[in-house]
């Protein structure tokens, strides 16, 4: 089945403490992106990589790393989380940029709180 | 800057009614996407219509159509013969041809379907 796999789905950690969400696609998809998701806010993308080695910042990339290694990953690491990075997170994927036309394939999210 | 605007954050209707969710946008790019995406409480996103700037036809999938104004900006979803199963948060988004790929979101609206 073609999809997005994000882990953990659910995750609660302390302030300062580095974290890592994993992303992965089995779709060999080129284009792959995070955003979150916060209440009256919508979604809005933090870093995006169109390539493997070949990544860049979204609209809200401050306390964020990514890394593209290979194709099918995208992890989004969180090195010192502070409570105001507590949202719902989502990776999602395309075939590659200029195929976005088709819209993309999220996985299921990843609620991360940070106290 | 492109934007996405959705000026209901709530909406309700009773089941088998018809419910009109409304969207503009501000582009001035010509080549360009949107999409309706649902997301019900498993908060799985799942892609519900996309429509082509360039087609002046309005896209439709079963019971949900969209009104699509051009020269207005504007993008709107009908579900018909809503179903309790349409409760969901809905987000409309765009997408420009020469973007680097950032599907940018409305806020949101909230649909509830009642019995």
């Amino acid at each position: 089945e073609a999809q997005v796999t994000q882990n953990p789905r659910y995750l609660i950690t302390v302030t300062g403490k580095k974290l890592t969400v994993t992303c992965s696609q089995n779709m060999n998809h080129e284009y792959m992106s995070w955003y979150r998701q916060d209440p009256g806010l919508g979604l809005r993308q933090i870093y995006y990589s169109m390539n493997v080695e070949v990544t860049d910042k979204g609209d809200v990339p401050e306390g964020y790393k990514v890394s593209r290694k290979e194709k099918r990953n995208f992890p989004l690491i969180l090195e010192s989380p502070s409570p105001n990075q507590t949202s719902l997170y989502f990776c999602a994927s395309s075939e590659r940029a200029r195929n976005i036309n088709y819209g993309y394939t999220f996985g299921s999210g990843t609620r991360l709180t940070v106290v | 800057a492109q934007t996405v605007t959705q000026s209901q954050p709530e909406m309700s209707v009773q089941e088998a009614e018809t419910v009109t969710l409304s969207c503009t946008y501000d582009t001035s790019e010509s080549n360009y996407y949107l999409f309706w995406y649902k997301q019900p409480p498993s908060r799985q996103m799942i892609l519900v219509i996309r429509q082509e700037a360039y087609k002046q036809q309005n896209a439709t999938e079963n019971r949900f159509s969209v009104n699509f104004q051009k020269a207005a900006k504007s993008f709107s979803l009908k579900i018909s013969d809503s179903q309790l199963g349409d409760t969901a948060m809905y987000f409309c988004a765009f997408v420009y041809g020469g973007s680097q790929g950032n599907l940018i979101f409305g806020k949101g609206t909230k649909l509830s379907v009642k019995p």
